[in-house]
């Protein structure tokens, strides 16, 4: 079964700090990965998806994230994080052969000034 | 206007009510689905629909029922609510004309006492 690990539960950073979000699936086939960003009070918002091609994909608001197909992983980054970023942040993934989306467990990001 | 709105927003109800949460959407997509989220567990599928004559169990779907109404309405019930079942719940839906991005309701928060 396809499963989607999320490490980092709760992250605390400082304005200006960078910021990486880790996310590793199983599944053996080909995927599409998704990070979706929860702001508090507010419904899952895209921040960025990857499906073929260049394996590092930029989203909105200055986030990125690496495809690393040898690993398993989908790591998010950002270089300086702000304090709106404060939001829960969630890994997913769908085999190309399902559009079930499996989602991570979220990692909360509090940024403080 | 929301593409995804789901009614209602909150509710508080006690254990062994029938409860009706509904979804609707304005972006013509043929599939939908129902999540609960749960603090530390990510979102899971309860059920989704790839049309409406098609309605298909996710992997929490025991204590709930769905009705596709329309292409546009997807209803979850919980037939005699419990406690346990106090949460987030999320609709969304996805398309082959958005890459099967899944687009999400802004919840409804629902309280069994």
């Amino acid at each position: 079964a396809q499963s989607v690990s999320q490490h980092n539960h709760h992250v605390i950073l400082s304005e200006a700090a960078s910021l990486e979000l880790g996310c590793n699936y199983s599944y053996g086939g080909t995927v599409n990965l998704f990070w979706y960003v929860q702001y508090p009070g507010q419904h899952l918002q895209l921040l960025l998806k990857y499906f073929s091609g260049d394996p590092l994909v930029k989203g909105i608001k200055g986030f990125e994230a690496e495809f690393i197909k040898s690993k398993f992983s989908f790591n998010l980054r950002k270089p300086s994080v702000q304090w709106s970023d404060t939001a829960e942040y969630f890994c997913a993934v769908n085999a190309r052969n399902t559009d079930k989306l499996i989602f991570g467990t979220g990692t909360r990001l509090q940024v403080f000034p | 206007d929301a593409d995804v709105t789901q009614t209602p927003r909150n509710r508080i109800t006690k254990t062994g009510k029938r409860i009706m949460l509904e979804c609707s959407q304005t972006k013509g997509h043929d599939r939908m689905y129902w999540y609960r989220q749960d603090p530390g567990l990510g979102l899971r599928l309860i059920y989704y629909s790839f049309d409406v004559k098609d309605i298909n169990k996710g992997e929490i779907s025991d204590g709930y029922s769905v009705s596709r109404q329309a292409q546009a309405k997807f209803s979850l019930s919980l037939e005699s609510a419990i406690p346990n079942q106090t949460a987030l719940y999320f609709c969304a839906t996805s398309d082959l004309r958005d890459s099967w991005e899944q687009f999400f309701g802004p919840g409804t928060r629902l309280t069994v006492l």
